[in-house]
């Protein structure tokens, strides 16, 4: 079976500071994208960064990156300079030969002052 | 442009009942997905329209649940006899196409609540 794990189910750091969430998964295929989406309290799950698997370089947008090991089949999350707003729960996902996203069980990140 | 939408956004309905819930895709996305949220199983895939055609019901949990697609746009999931473990969080993606590659777009759900 195809799956994605995500072993902290709650994290916490103080704003402005840089936290990183974790996410492995498990396939054969070469081809497939992974995902981090955001779901704040208002239930909608919100991109916040995809990788291509094919691609050797580490995504990036603005205070969000990815550490992309692919031999280890690790995908974290990293947020720098913490904002209020980043609060919520994050989703690692992969999408791979079938068409369906996998979700990992989510991580609560909450955001101290 | 619009996101997806979906209604209602909040559904309480007594055991038993039928219920429909309505997913509208962002315009030009052919592909839509339903999964469910709940607090036990976490978020789980239902099933897969690519235009009007669902390749993939794998994930639909019983014969009560099914789900249709009309005019390559909205769709409608459909529950019968509800029963309490139906309880969850209902989201509604949709994407350009179904490959690899493309991103799905989620709405903000339907929490259903079945007393």
């Amino acid at each position: 079976a195809q799956t994605v794990t995500q072993s902290q189910p709650e994290m916490s750091v103080q704003e402005a500071e840089t936290v990183t969430l974790s996410c492995t998964y498990d396939t054969s295929e070469s081809d497939y994208y992974l995902f981090w989406y955001k779901q704040p309290p208002s239930r909608q799950m919100i991109l916040v960064i995809r990788q291509e698997a094919y691609k050797q370089q580490n995504a990036t947008e603005n205070r969000f990156s990815v550490n992309f090991q692919k031999a280890a089949k690790s995908f974290s999350l990293k947020i720098s300079d913490s904002q209020l707003g980043d609060a919520a729960m994050y989703f690692c996902a992969s999408k791979w030969g079938a068409q369906k996203l996998v979700f990992g069980q989510g991580t609560r990140l909450t955001i101290n002052p | 442009g619009a996101g997806v939408s979906q209604s209602p956004s909040n559904k309480v309905t007594e055991k038993g009942k039928d219920v429909e819930l309505r997913c509208d895709p962002i315009s030009g996305h052919t592909a839509l997905y339903w999964y469910r949220q709940s607090l036990g199983q976490g978020l789980e895939f239902l099933i897969y329209f690519q235009g009007n055609s669902a390749p993939d019901k794998s994930g639909l949990p019983s014969d009560r649940f099914s789900a249709e697609r009309t005019g390559g746009s909205v769709s409608t999931l459909t529950i019968q006899r509800t029963q309490q473990e139906d309880s969850a969080v209902y989201l509604c993606a949709s994407s350009l196409a179904s490959q690899t590659q493309e991103t799905q777009y989620f709405g903000p759900g339907t929490r259903l609540l079945v007393l």
